[in-house]
């Protein structure tokens, strides 16, 4: 099975602009969870979709906000980035299927944004 | 927020060496894990303990896991210079993360 991909990979953006973050989970698993790593606040959970429906949420302004597809592809949006935005964007994915018993989530590779 | 701290934040050794690093957590769990990042990379998922166990095998991973004390220890016995990476545990179902062990194995 492929593993879960993300794109871009690396992304260049200016304060006030916005960004959006595509991930793609293993095949037949239907929830997909996003991750903020920073040097000062280490990793830090986003959210997490599930069929679609946004089922948990971390402690991130409005301005964070995610989806995700009928074939469990996400996006995860930033509007008004700020120079704190800055960090490696992760994705994971897993079944979803045990409701809120922790599973096994498997990451992809991250986005690395960097805001100017 | 972080759930807890990892023991120690660096730690740098000899290939062949065993090394041991330290998590505690703050609230009751129903199981732990831990995930290995090579230099600012995704996770990878090394090893789940579960509350009602105490120790765990995986290759040349040993977890141990204290609920009485709200701490868990990772062991990598035998260590490659492949090894070298950041190290986390991890609680919850939104995996709440420590703040993570640097692992540095050289020649």
């Amino acid at each position: 099975k492929a593993g879960v991909t993300q794109t871009p990979r690396y992304l260049i953006k200016t304060r006030g602009q916005q960004v959006t973050l595509s991930c793609s989970p293993i095949s037949g698993h239907r929830s997909v969870s996003w991750y903020q790593q920073t040097p000062g606040q280490g990793l830090q959970f986003l959210f997490e979709y599930f069929s679609e429906t946004q089922r948990n949420k971390g402690n991130f302004p409005g301005r964070f906000s995610g989806r995700q597809f009928s074939n469990s592809r996400s996006e995860m949006n930033v509007s008004t980035l700020e120079l704190g935005d800055s960090a490696l964007y992760l994705c994971a994915s897993s079944t979803g299927t045990s409701g809120t018993t922790q599973e096994t989530q498997y990451f992809g590779p991250g986005t690395r944004l960097l805001v100017l | 927020s972080q759930q807890g701290e990892e023991d120690p934040q660096a730690l740098s050794i000899q290939e062949g060496e065993n090394a041991t690093m330290n998590c505690s957590y703050k609230t009751s769990i129903n199981n732990l894990q831990w995930y290995r990042q090579n230099s600012g990379r995704g996770l990878v998922h090394l090893i789940l303990i579960r509350s009602n166990e105490r120790e765990k095998h995986s290759g040349r991973l040993r977890v141990t896991l204290d609920t009485s004390k709200k701490s868990s220890s990772l062991l990598i016995t035998a260590s490659r210079a492949a090894d070298t990476a950041s190290y986390f545990c991890a609680t919850g179902y939104r995996l709440t993360f420590g703040t993570g062990t640097r692992l540095q194995v050289t020649l």
